[in-house]
C-alpha cells in the first residue's frame, strides 16, 4: 500500500546530541512537510519541500534543518536539541496542483525525548 | 499564529449521540479540510470543502462552509467508540502549498 513512513516511532537523544528523523514516501508526491506537534497543541509547520524548493517557515528556529535528496526521502535534522524540542514530529505528503493545496497524507509520527 | 479555532475544545458524548464542532478562521481561503488524529498517530484526513460549496457529506460526516461568517462545523452521526480522537480543521489559501490547523477537538465517545 502507497503510504509515509517514519522512522524510527520513538527517539530518545540527549541535550544538545544532534538528531536525524527520517521519513519516505512511496506516493510519488511532490510536496513533503515536517510539522512539530506538542501535547495537545495543533501540528505547527516547521518546513516543506515543493519538488527540490526548499521553503522555511519565518518562525523556524535555525537548530532545526531538512534535507531532501530525492522524492522518496526527506530528512529533519535538529543540531542541538533542547528540552522545548521535544516533540511529535509528523512528516506528511501531497500531490499539489495548479488549483492549489489538496489532502495531505501523514506518517504515524516520530516522538522525540530529549535527556 | 493559528488561521483557525475550534470550539469546543472538547467535548464528550453518549456511543449513539451525534457530535458537532465548529471552526472559525480569520482569511479568505481556497478550501477548508478536517482530519483526524487518535492519540500518539498522525492524522488522517476526512473531508475537504472548497470555498465554493456549502455542504458536503462522507458517510457519518457533514461538514458545512460559511464564507460569509469564515466558520465551518464537522458532525459526525450516530458516533461510535472508535470515533474518539481529536479533529482539526486545517485551512488552505489560494497561493501556496500550506495548511494551517486549528487547535482541534478533543471528542470522547463513551459505549
Amino acid at each position: 500500500d502507497a503510504m509515509v513512513i517514519q522512522n524510527p516511532r520513538y527517539q530518545v537523544t540527549q541535550f544538545g546530541k544532534p538528531v536525524t528523523l527520517s521519513c519516505s514516501q512511496t506516493l510519488n508526491h511532490n510536496v513533503m512537510y515536517w510539522y512539530q506537534q506538542k501535547s495537545s497543541q495543533a501540528p505547527k509547520l516547521l518546513f516543506h519541500y515543493y519538488d527540490k524548493d526548499f521553503n522555511n517557515e519565518a518562525d523556524t528556529p535555525d537548530n532545526f534543518q531538512s534535507r531532501r535528496p530525492n522524492t522518496s526521502f526527506c530528512f529533519l535534522d535538529i543540531r542541538s536539541p533542547g528540552l522545548g524540542d521535544a516533540a511529535m514530529y509528523l512528516c506528511a505528503t501531497s500531490r499539489v496542483r495548479l488549483a492549489g493545496v489538496n489532502e495531505q497524507f501523514f506518517g504515524p509520527g516520530t516522538r522525540l525525548t530529549v535527556l | 499564529s493559528q488561521q483557525g479555532e475550534e470550539d469546543p475544545q472538547a467535548l464528550s458524548i453518549q456511543e449513539g449521540e451525534n457530535a458537532t464542532m465548529n471552526c472559525s478562521y480569520k482569511t479568505s481561503i481556497n478550501n477548508l479540510q478536517w482530519y483526524r488524529q487518535n492519540s500518539g498517530r498522525g492524522l488522517v484526513h476526512l473531508i475537504l470543502i472548497r470555498s465554493n460549496e456549502r455542504e458536503k457529506h462522507s458517510g457519518r460526516l457533514r461538514v458545512t462552509l460559511d464564507t460569509s461568517k469564515k466558520s465551518s462545523s464537522l458532525l459526525i452521526t450516530a458516533s461510535r467508540a472508535a470515533d474518539t480522537a481529536s479533529y482539526f480543521c486545517a485551512t488552505a489559501k489560494a497561493a501556496g502549498n500550506k495548511l494551517t490547523f486549528g487547535g482541534g477537538t478533543r471528542v470522547l465517545v463513551k459505549p
